[in-house]
C-alpha cells in the first residue's frame, strides 16, 4: 500500500498567518492527489483534487501545490474558520490512502 | 444540489454483521465512484472499498478482503456497505463519500460529497 505522511503533525498559527502542509507519499501518485478539511464531529470537506484544482466555493486563500511524491497545501492569511485538521489523500493506486492529518490550532 | 444520505447509527455484537446504507441525489447516479471510508475514534482515515455503479464491479481494500461488501442499487440510487465478522476494532464512524465522474475523469476516487457518517459500535 502507498503510504502517505504529513508535516507537521500540529501546526500552531495565528489569524493572518500563511500556512503550508506538506503530504509525502511512499511512490509516485502522479498528481492524483486530494485535500480535505476536517471539523470535530464533522464529516471531512474537499478543498483540492487533482493536486491544485479548487473545488467550487472553497476560499481562494487555499491553493495545492506539487506532483509525483510531495505536495503542499497552502492557507494564505488564515481566517477563525481554517482551524481545522487537514488530511491529504491519493487515489491513484489501490487501496487509496489518506495521510495521518495535520491539526491547525490557534497559537 | 449533491446530498449523501446514510442511514442510522448500529449497535453489533462481535462475530456479527452490519449494513450500512447510502442515499444519493444530484447528478447522475450510476456514472459516479463511491466510496466508503472510517474513521476508528480519534484516528485518521481509512478506505475500504468503492463502485462506479454503471460498471458493477466493486474494489475493496485487501485489509477488508472477504469481510467487506460494496453494493449498488442503481433503481433507487443507493449504495451498500457490508461489513462481517465484527470485532470491537471495527468500531467507527463509516462515511459513505461520492466522488468525481467517470464521465469527465479517468481519475475519479476523491470525495467530494461526504454523509454525515454512520456509528457502527462493536461491544458484547
Amino acid at each position: 500500500d502507498i503510504q502517505m505522511t504529513q508535516s507537521p503533525s500540529t501546526l500552531s498559527a495565528s489569524v493572518g498567518d500563511r500556512v503550508t502542509i506538506t503530504c509525502r507519499a511512499s511512490q509516485t501518485v502522479g498528481s492524483w492527489l486530494a485535500w480535505y478539511q476536517q471539523t470535530p464531529g464533522k464529516a471531512p470537506k474537499l478543498l483540492i483534487h487533482k493536486a491544485s484544482t479548487l473545488e467550487t466555493e472553497v476560499p481562494s486563500r487555499f491553493s495545492g501545490t506539487g506532483s509525483g511524491t510531495e505536495f503542499t497545501l497552502t492557507i494564505n492569511s488564515l481566517q477563525p474558520d481554517d482551524f481545522a485538521t487537514y488530511y491529504c489523500q491519493q487515489y491513484n493506486i489501490y487501496p487509496f490512502t489518506f495521510g495521518p492529518g495535520t491539526k491547525v490550532d490557534v497559537k | 444540489q449533491v446530498q449523501v444520505v446514510q442511514s442510522g447509527a448500529e449497535v453489533r455484537k462481535p462475530g456479527s454483521s452490519v449494513k450500512v446504507s447510502c442515499k444519493a441525489s444530484g447528478g447522475t447516479f450510476s456514472y459516479y465512484a463511491f466510496s466508503w471510508v472510517r474513521q476508528a475514534p480519534g484516528q485518521g482515515f481509512e478506505w475500504m472499498g468503492g463502485i462506479v455503479p454503471i460498471y458493477g464491479k466493486p474494489s475493496h481494500s485487501r485489509k477488508f478482503q472477504g469481510r467487506v461488501t460494496v453494493t449498488a442499487d442503481e433503481s433507487t440510487s443507493t449504495v451498500y456497505m457490508e461489513l462481517s465478522s465484527l470485532t470491537p476494532e471495527d468500531t467507527a464512524v463509516y462515511y459513505c463519500a461520492r466522488g468525481g465522474s467517470t464521465l469527465s475523469e479517468n481519475y475519479y476516487y476523491y470525495m467530494d460529497a461526504w454523509g454525515k457518517g454512520t456509528t457502527v459500535s462493536v461491544s458484547s
